[in-house]
């Protein structure tokens, strides 16, 4: 089974701060997507990666940026923390739609 | 990617069966069924999928309707472990590519009672 591991499970950031959030896979696959999570929206796309160096915009990027300097892993940046970046963020790995995705346990974040 | 819909909320009796329904009229030739479940705080761990034909593995079965309009996640002997939120997901590839973007509604809380 495909691995996702991030990082930290909890972190807590002040204001203004970059922020580097890091997730690792351990297959093979191009695929990687950064979601987060909030009380009543849902989970929601910030960016994917389809390959290395490559990236595309989710639904809701603003204020955010990524990075996918090697296959295995994919970077999500605040680059200025903000109290509304307050949240769960998931990353998911995978080959597409025949297999699927698997994700990781999560980073809580707090942005005080 | 076709919408799905699924009822809020469901109840379950532990060691009974849990049919867990969604539709998904407008799904389109090549999207493929997917079920996820979250537990409380933890990543969406994946159940099973499918595209046409029913689907068995450890956790669970999907029964897919012949039109392919609605599909039902059965959980065989539910547990109080089984207690989250399901996802029923229609998911398709990009055209012309190899990935394709999981889109999340707002799923089933289905419930185990002792």
């Amino acid at each position: 089974d495909v691995k996702v591991t991030q990082s930290s499970r909890y972190l807590v950031k002040r204001t203004g701060e970059k922020v580097f959030l890091e997730c690792v896979q351990d297959m093979d696959h191009e695929n990687m997507f950064w979601y987060r999570q909030d009380p009543g929206l849902g989970l929601r796309l910030i960016y994917f990666s389809y390959d290395v160096k490559m990236k595309e915009k989710g639904d809701i990027p603003e204020g955010y940026s990524v990075s996918r300097e090697k296959k295995e892993r994919f970077s999500l940046i605040l680059e200025s923390a903000s109290t509304n970046q307050t949240s769960m963020y998931l990353c998911a790995g995978g080959q597409g739609r025949e297999n699927g995705y698997t994700f990781g346990s999560g980073t809580r974040l707090t942005v005080v | 990617d076709a919408k799905t819909t699924q009822p809020p909320s469901m109840d379950c009796a532990e060691g009974r069966a849990a049919n867990l329904p969604c539709n998904h009229s407008t799904i389109s030739g090549n999207e493929y069924v997917y079920w996820y479940r979250q537990i409380h705080s933890q990543g969406p761990q994946y159940i099973i999928h499918g595209l046409k034909n029913n689907e068995t593995n450890e956790m669970a079965s999907l029964i897919i309707t012949e039109d392919r309009k609605s599909s039902t996640l059965i959980l065989p002997h539910a547990t109080l472990r089984d207690t989250a939120v399901y996802y029923c997901i229609a998911f398709a590839n990009a055209g012309g590519t190899s990935y394709g973007k999981l889109t999340f509604g707002q799923g089933t809380i289905l419930t185990v009672h002792p």
